[in-house]
């Protein structure tokens, strides 16, 4: 299986800054059939499913706003979130879906300093 | 509006069965791979199971493989779930989604399923 690892688990950040979330695969995402990394983010605020809001690594999802991006190829990928609102507080998660079994990192909380 | 709709959960006995339903609405989801995920309390996501679209092909996370089983029926726009022999460790948010290829765009709100005595 391939071991999803977030970090932080949580972070504060203050409103208007950036907040960054790292995501580590323990195998590459990248398929080499279509040069494509199956690496996905969702946002779950509390009472809610997820939300997904970028799928292939780098494409965001319709209605995500632009201050979410994504970088990264094979087995490093990081969630920036350029100027943090207040909106944003909730958890996030990478998932792969590469290889069965689909996965996600354990989530990172992200809080209001 | 379009959205996803989970159905049957509830409170069952260790070892008992429970089949959990997805209806979809505002939008045909014929074409799309079809999932559920479940969240235990207070934790993080995990994928239980998928479906392709015209059902040919399943897969399972190994920890339910053989007491769970997935099927969809595209005329009525539903997703299912079968779940025998459950456990305690099956208590969880079950959710549905799905999306075309690959992608888990379309959640519904979750149901619960409490395995207690």
């Amino acid at each position: 299986d391939i071991v999803m690892t977030q970090s932080p688990d949580s972070l504060a950040v203050s409103l208007g800054e950036r907040a960054t979330i790292n995501c580590k695969s323990s195998q590459s995402v990248l398929s080499s059939s279509d040069n494509k990394n199956y690496l996905a983010w969702f946002q779950q605020k509390p009472g809610q499913p997820p939300k997904l809001l970028i799928f292939w690594a780098s494409s965001r999802e319709s209605g995500v706003p632009d201050r979410f991006r994504c970088s990264g190829s094979g087995t490093d990928f990081t969630l920036t979130i350029s100027s943090v609102q207040a909106e944003d507080v909730a958890v996030y998660y990478c998932q792969q879906y590469h290889s069965s079994p689909i996965t996600f990192g354990q989530g990172t909380r992200l809080e209001l300093k | 509006e379009v959205q996803l709709v989970e159905s049957g959960g509830g409170l069952v006995q260790p070892g008992g069965s429970l089949r959990v339903s997805c209806a979809a609405s505002g939008i045909s989801v014929s074409s799309y791979y079809m999932n559920w995920v479940r969240q235990a309390p207070g934790k993080g996501l995990e994928w239980v199971a998928n479906i392709n679209p015209d059902g040919s092909a399943r897969d399972y996370v190994d920890s339910v493989r053989g007491r769970f089983t997935i099927s969809r029926d595209n005329a009525k726009n539903s997703m299912y779930l079968q779940m025998n022999s459950l456990r305690g460790e099956d208590t969880a948010v079950y959710y549905c989604a799905g999306g075309p290829g690959w992608k888990f765009g379309l959640w519904g709100r979750g149901i619960f399923v409490t395995v207690s005595s």
